[in-house]
């Protein structure tokens, strides 16, 4: 059984258009991640959920918004998509926000903003 | 911003150790160092984790320096399949995971 799962795998789109990427994880945890990672490969925090609530909000545009309906879920959607998103986003739990709590990472979602 | 240095990059022949500096000289007395990798194409994969002391797991050793403002992981015999990118982190607790460029590893057979 896959830990972390997101979906779509890959999602080509338009400028302009809003979609969504969906997280599920199995492990029973407390917290989960968003992490966006660019052409260069940075990687970066976006926002953390812990029980549903938001613990983490980087610098993020608020086309951003992040949504957590359980604690096993945490989706993405973005609004107005622009060329800039495109990007590798990549979702990760952890049992809790706890300083010394392994991360695991989902596959990643490849997107391209046309 | 990232509060680790580490090299670009790394070679390695297959077999043999494999020592992955990172230099983190403001760490607290209460942040956590992390080794992540990440593989081509797929997520952040954790390795190992310690604060003060040297941890081994069944992936590879962490050898934490006395002053905390340096560590090492060591592959004790590194594969094809370790070729990826190492990312070292320090972090406190509760605070999100701040990812540098890390260091890519190649390793050839």
């Amino acid at each position: 059984d896959t830990a972390v799962s997101q979906t779509p795998k890959y999602l080509v789109t338009q400028m302009g258009n809003d979609k969504s990427i969906k997280c599920e994880q199995n492990l029973g945890h407390d917290t989960m991640y968003w992490y966006k990672q660019d052409s260069k490969k940075f990687l970066k925090i976006m926002f953390s959920y812990n029980n549903k609530e938001l613990i983490i909000n980087e610098t993020v545009p608020n086309r951003f918004s992040p949504k957590s309906p359980d604690k096993a879920h945490l989706n993405l959607h973005i609004n107005s998509l622009e060329l800039g998103d495109s990007a590798v986003y990549f979702c990760a739990s952890s049992r809790t926000s706890g300083g010394a709590e392994t991360q695991y990472f989902g596959p990643g979602t490849r997107l391209l903003v046309l | 911003d990232a509060k680790t240095t580490q090299p670009n990059s790394m070679e390695s022949n297959e077999e043999e150790p494999v020592h992955l500096p990172c230099n983190h000289s403001t760490i607290s007395g209460t942040d956590y160092i992390h080794w992540y990798r990440q593989l081509p194409s797929q997520g952040p994969e954790y390795v190992i984790h310690g604060l003060t002391s040297n941890v081994n797991n069944r992936m590879a050793s962490l050898a934490i320096a006395e002053d905390r403002k340096s560590s090492t992981l060591i592959l004790h015999r590194a594969t094809l399949r370790d070729a990826a990118v190492y990312y070292c982190i320090t972090n406190q607790a509760g605070t999100a995971l701040i990812f540098g460029k890390g260091t890519t590893l190649s390793v050839s057979s």
